[in-house]
């Protein structure tokens, strides 16, 4: 079934860990992107990257890093968790970046930062 | 950037009408996305809109007016599945989407 996966689906972190979260599209989509959802802020945009090689910042994007070696992949990874990143994070992709070319979003990985 | 309000709750009985509006201030507009997201899910595309003007898809409706930076979603004939949080995204010159907070709309009997 086409779609985005993402691991975890949830995860429970000590502070000061490092942790990857895992994002695989397989619609060969050129655009993905990394948010982070916390109640009453809404969806903000941590990292993206236009097509595979390439990535930009979001709005909200220290204390992450992302790399696209590919098309389908688009780990985030926290180098040195801290509690203010427990968040509910989201992939998504989208064809392209114009247009009705809508993003399509992953079930998510909620994380802890104990 | 952004700055993109809707309001935080909406209440409406099961076969009425609500209507969720959106208000935005922009540094550039390259079009208007709604979405659903159900509790505990990943947000879905509801519509789009780039043009000023209502887009009609079955009971959803979205309107835009750019020269006023707002817009609505009309959710019609309400049914108990329709509870869930409603996301305005406006899309600015870099092609990067803002999300407002959401707008939690609980559908009673």
């Amino acid at each position: 079934i086409a779609g985005i996966t993402q691991a975890p689906t949830s995860q429970i972190l000590a502070a000061g860990r490092r942790m990857t979260l895992r994002c695989t599209q397989d619609m060969r989509h050129n655009a993905m992107y990394w948010y982070r959802q916390d109640l009453g802020l809404g969806l903000r945009l941590i990292h993206y990257s236009n097509t595979a090689g390439t990535t930009g910042k979001g709005e909200v994007p220290d204390g992450y890093s992302v790399s696209r070696a590919n098309t389908d992949d688009f780990p985030l990874t926290l180098a040195s968790a801290v509690p203010s990143q427990t968040s509910v994070y989201f992939c998504a992709s989208s064809e392209g970046t114009s247009g009705e070319e809508t993003q399509y979003f992953g079930p998510g990985t909620r994380l802890l930062v104990l | 950037g952004q700055n993109i309000d809707q309001p935080t709750e909406m209440t409406a009985t099961e076969g009425a009408i609500v209507q969720i509006n959106c208000t935005y201030q922009t540094s550039g507009f390259n079009g208007l996305f709604w979405y659903q997201q159900h509790a505990g899910e990943a947000p879905t595309f509801l519509s789009y809109n780039v043009l000023d003007g209502l887009e009609e898809k079955g009971r959803f409706s979205s309107f835009l007016s750019r020269s006023k930076g707002y817009s609505y979603l009309l959710l019609k004939e309400l049914q108990m599945k329709d509870s869930a949080s409603y996301l305005c995204a406006v899309r600015d010159s870099d092609y990067k989407l803002s999300f407002g907070a959401g707008t939690t709309v609980t559908v009673r009997a």
